[in-house]
């Protein structure tokens, strides 16, 4: 059972470049989104998915597209990435309401 | 969602309980309340989540009003490890997911 496992880590992009944030789960969870954290900032809700082919928009969508063909995997896509997205990226995950989230490690994105 | 009112920042000692209330009179009927915690440099932790009834787990209590637009976490022997900002977060049904306000950032003196 490893939880929530993001990858990569750190991850530098230059201005333009698209990028693929993996987020995978081996715990059966339903519910997962992804967050973005800028500096001294709080979190913000980017997408999220309430099962397997169902997935909404968050607080902060643009430049940001998601799917979930599978209940594991749950990955971010960056088009075009834009110094604006320089940010750690959390992915979460959980069974159902009457249970808590449980976030990766994150992914630190700095884009040049 | 649901819109919550949290104190910017509070402040404790050592050893001693702490009572960090949250506003949330919108909250829904279906909507459990989640109460995490960020600790610096780290991602958000989930502490306790209870719908109606007072919850207790290894890291907290939860006491929620009777009405449900109020709630308290109480952290009975704060440490400094607990020292963090937390976040109130009513949320559930089938379109569960977690928005995050602000929060209280909590300072712990040794």
């Amino acid at each position: 059972n490893a939880g929530v496992t993001q990858t990569p880590k750190f991850q530098v992009l230059k201005t333009g470049q698209s990028m693929t944030l993996q987020c995978a789960q081996d715990m059966n969870h339903e519910y997962m989104s992804w967050y973005r954290q800028d500096p001294g900032m709080g979190l913000r809700l980017i997408h999220y998915s309430v099962g397997a082919g169902i997935t909404d928009q968050g607080e902060v969508p643009n430049g940001y597209n998601v799917s979930r063909s599978t209940t594991e995997d749950f990955p971010l896509r960056l088009l075009s990435a834009a110094p604006s997205q320089t940010s750690v990226y959390f992915c979460a995950s959980s069974y159902s309401d009457r249970s808590g989230y449980t976030f990766g490690s994150g992914t630190r994105l700095t884009v040049v | 969602d649901a819109k919550t009112t949290q104190p910017n920042s509070m402040e404790s000692n050592e050893e001693e309980p702490v009572h960090l209330p949250c506003n949330h009179s919108t909250i829904s009927g279906t909507d459990y309340i989640h109460w995490y915690r960020q600790l610096p440099s780290q991602g958000p932790e989930y502490v306790i989540h209870g719908l109606t009834s007072n919850v207790n787990n290894r890291m907290a209590s939860l006491a929620i009003a009777e009405d449900r637009k109020s709630s308290t976490l109480i952290l009975h022997r704060a440490t400094l490890r607990d020292a963090a900002v937390y976040y109130c977060i009513p949320s559930g049904g089938s379109n569960y997911k977690l928005t995050f306000g602000k929060g209280t950032l909590l300072t712990v003196n040794p």
